[in-house]
């Protein structure tokens, strides 16, 4: 039972638009949501966080939403580069028992064309 | 700056082989975590430790076991490599709840 779900295995975009990755969640105690990056060969590395306290969070080029009703959020990358280009992770924890373990979903591949 | 070390990037073993992988962090956490990475199946929690010589079982332990004798090393133990369990394996730490995780570099394991 996948808990974390991010349903679009790949995206392109072209290099200056606007990249939006989906995210949905069943687990109603999930409190808080990353993002990670990760590229080939590479292990992942932390983006931007949301705690359930706030509906956006923002960080330079990327902005996490949070709507917490539908159980969804969403990572935009404006604009997108190249370097973008990368399996982007989310994952969510909640405050309760065990609140150190993170859930991930299945990842989405990015892909930002020049 | 904090790091997670993984003890190789690239392992070649043979089926049978008993396998180790080393991970050790630096930050003093107390919480590490292992995962194998395949294509379309994401991250897979094979098992943790929240405290020295402490250790639960994740999401697919079978095949596996570990070992954590000191707070900053856990190690991750393929009994009897097969073929199944080519995969990436990342290990990561975090020091307490709602926090992220650090994750290592990654060791690519290729069993033949």
């Amino acid at each position: 039972d996948q808990q974390v779900k991010q349903n679009s295995p790949s995206l392109s975009v072209q290099e200056g638009r606007i990249s939006i990755l989906n995210c949905d969640y069943t687990n109603s105690m999930f409190d808080y949501f990353l993002w990670y990056k990760k590229y080939p060969a590479e292990g992942p590395t932390f983006l931007i966080s949301i705690s359930s306290i706030k509906d956006k969070n923002e960080d330079g080029r990327f902005t996490v939403f949070l709507n917490k009703s539908a159980k969804h959020l969403s990572l935009h990358i404006v604009p997108s580069q190249p370097g973008d280009s990368a399996v982007y992770f989310c994952a969510a924890s909640s405050s309760g028992a065990g609140s150190y373990q993170l859930t991930f979903g299945k990842g989405t591949k990015l892909s930002v064309i020049p | 700056d904090v790091k997670v070390t993984q003890s190789s990037r690239y392992l070649v073993k043979r089926t049978g082989e008993k396998v180790f992988l080393e991970c050790v962090q630096d930050m003093d956490h107390e919480n590490m975590f292992w995962y194998r990475q395949d294509p379309g199946l994401g991250l897979r929690l094979i098992y943790f430790s929240y405290d020295v010589k402490m250790k639960e079982k994740g999401d697919i332990p079978e095949g596996y076991s570990v070992s954590r004798e000191k707070k900053e090393r856990f190690s991750l133990i393929l009994e009897s490599a097969s073929t199944n369990q080519t995969s990436m394996y990342l290990c990561a730490s975090t020091p307490r709840a709602l926090y992220g995780y650090t994750f290592g570099s990654g060791t690519r394991l290729t069993v033949v």
